[in-house]
């Protein structure tokens, strides 16, 4: 299995700040990098596939970025509707893995 | 817009059998990947399996031998089945499609699978 490894795995932060999250997989898996958000209580939300591409409906305020192994999550300007567990996934292979997730908090 | 339905007993004893159901409304079940994750309590996503339309699964290894993902084109559901559920079952059991998009990029093909249609989770509980 491809291990996903995302840091930090929580952080605090004011609205307006700029906050990246990094997944790092064991492997390379090229291009194949998806990120989701998840609020409490709710299913996951898909933000970004294929590294960089935004799913329809999702704010430019986020952004990814990443090759091979080394990926980011980027949110230009927290809002307060951003405040979630943000998850990385690989589509390289199945099983289709995950990262342990990132917990976004409001300072 | 596509909608997912999914239902289930929500509580198991020891080595019972888990099984759900996920209705899928608004398209064919033709055509795409169906996927069953897991969420225990408090803890991250688990990405137990899939199938496609054709009925070829893929399984996560520590799950394979007790899990068995099936579907039902005849009435547009897939189901999820667990054996000899313990308490390290219990979790949120989300349903969802895995959509593919294809493409040519900088001299190669790219397949892309990713979730983007989600049940809203049925929670199971195993306990004696």
């Amino acid at each position: 299995d491809i291990q996903m490894t995302q840091s930090p795995s929580s952080l605090s932060a004011s609205l307006g700040d700029r906050v990246t999250i990094t997944c790092r997989a064991s492997q390379s898996i090229s291009s194949y990098l998806n990120w989701y958000q998840q609020k409490p209580g709710k299913a996951p939300n898909l933000l970004i596939y294929g590294v960089s591409t935004l799913q329809s409906g999702v704010p430019l305020r986020f952004s990814g970025s990443g090759s091979g192994a080394d990926f980011t999550l980027t949110i230009s300007s927290l809002q307060p509707e951003d405040f979630a567990t943000y998850y990385c996934q690989q589509s390289f292979s199945t099983p289709r893995t995950f990262g342990q997730g990132t917990r976004v908090e409001i300072k | 817009q596509v909608q997912l339905q999914q239902w289930g007993a929500g509580l198991l004893k020891p080595s019972e059998t888990l099984s759900l159901t996920c209705a899928v409304y608004g398209e064919s079940i033709s055509g795409y990947y169906w996927s069953w994750i897991r969420q225990p309590p408090g803890k991250g996503l688990e990405w137990i399996g899939d199938i496609n339309q054709s009925g070829s699964t893929n399984y996560t290894p520590s799950l394979k031998s007790r899990v068995t993902i099936s579907l039902d084109t005849s009435r547009n559901q897939f189901s999820l089945t667990v054996s000899s559920v313990t308490a390290a079952d219990t979790a949120a059991y989300y349903c969802a499609r895995e959509k593919e998009v294809t493409g040519f990029s900088r001299g190669s093909y790219f397949y892309y699978y990713f979730i983007d249609v989600w049940g809203s989770g049925t929670t199971v509980t195993v306990s004696s």
